[in-house]
């Protein structure tokens, strides 16, 4: 059974600081790695997608993937309270594949 | 453009009763999926559409649960003879062919059974 793993939080970041959430996977022949933020009382909304191994850039978020060390995270630079909201993690098994295992999810919490 | 819409947006039901929950995916997505999620927990996957069939239905709870897609496009989730533990928000999700893996959801049903 493919697992994605989370802590669920909540994190607490300053505003204007690094939030860093992260996220390890157990299969090791997962290809696709997706980044989901849902506010409370809303649906799971697309953040980012990465393939490769690296750094993936987009306006304030960063996605990093260590396929080696079956690792993915999230930061977001500059923080906002507007950036409150449960995380989502999101992982398929090989490329090409639809269905996604998505993990429990991290509660950030940004504290003016 | 568009986005995945779901209805009803609230429904009440009687335990025992049946109910049909609908999606309608973004044009031109050919994967569909529901999922359930309850009161602050994770997505549960339910069915995942590719086209009009099902290669996955392994996430459906029991046998009251079943689920039709026609023409590659609007999907409908039955639910029978409802229990007060169907109670959550049933989210749909539907993606392009590519990038494979992008999901975009509905705003979803809450379902209550009373």
């Amino acid at each position: 059974q493919k697992e994605v793993e989370q802590n669920s939080g909540p994190l607490s970041v300053p505003e204007g600081a690094i939030a860093s959430l992260n996220c390890t996977y157990s299969d090791r022949g997962s290809q696709s790695f997706f980044w989901y933020r849902q506010y409370s009382g809303k649906s799971p909304e697309l953040i980012m997608f990465i393939y490769s191994n690296g750094d993936k850039e987009d306006g304030r978020f960063t996605a990093q993937l260590n396929k080696a060390s079956q690792y993915v995270s999230l930061l977001i630079r500059d923080s906002q309270p507007s950036d409150s909201a449960t995380y989502l993690c999101a992982v398929n098994g090989y490329p090409g594949a639809q269905k996604l295992v998505f993990g429990q999810g991290t509660r950030l919490t940004i504290n003016p | 453009g568009a986005g995945v819409s779901q209805s009803p947006s609230n429904k009440v039901t009687e335990k025992g009763k049946d109910v049909e929950l609908r999606c309608d995916p973004i044009s031109g997505h050919t994967a569909l999926y529901w999922y359930r999620q309850s009161l602050g927990q994770g997505l549960e996957f339910l069915i995942y559409f590719q086209g009009n069939s099902a290669p996955d239905k392994s996430g459906l709870p029991s046998d009251r649960f079943s689920a039709e897609r026609t023409g590659g496009s609007v999907s409908t989730l039955t639910i029978q003879r409802t229990q007060q533990e169907d109670s959550a928000v049933y989210l749909c999700a539907s993606s392009p062919p590519r990038p494979a893996g992008t999901q975009y959801f509905g705003p979803g049903t809450r379902l209550t059974v009373l």
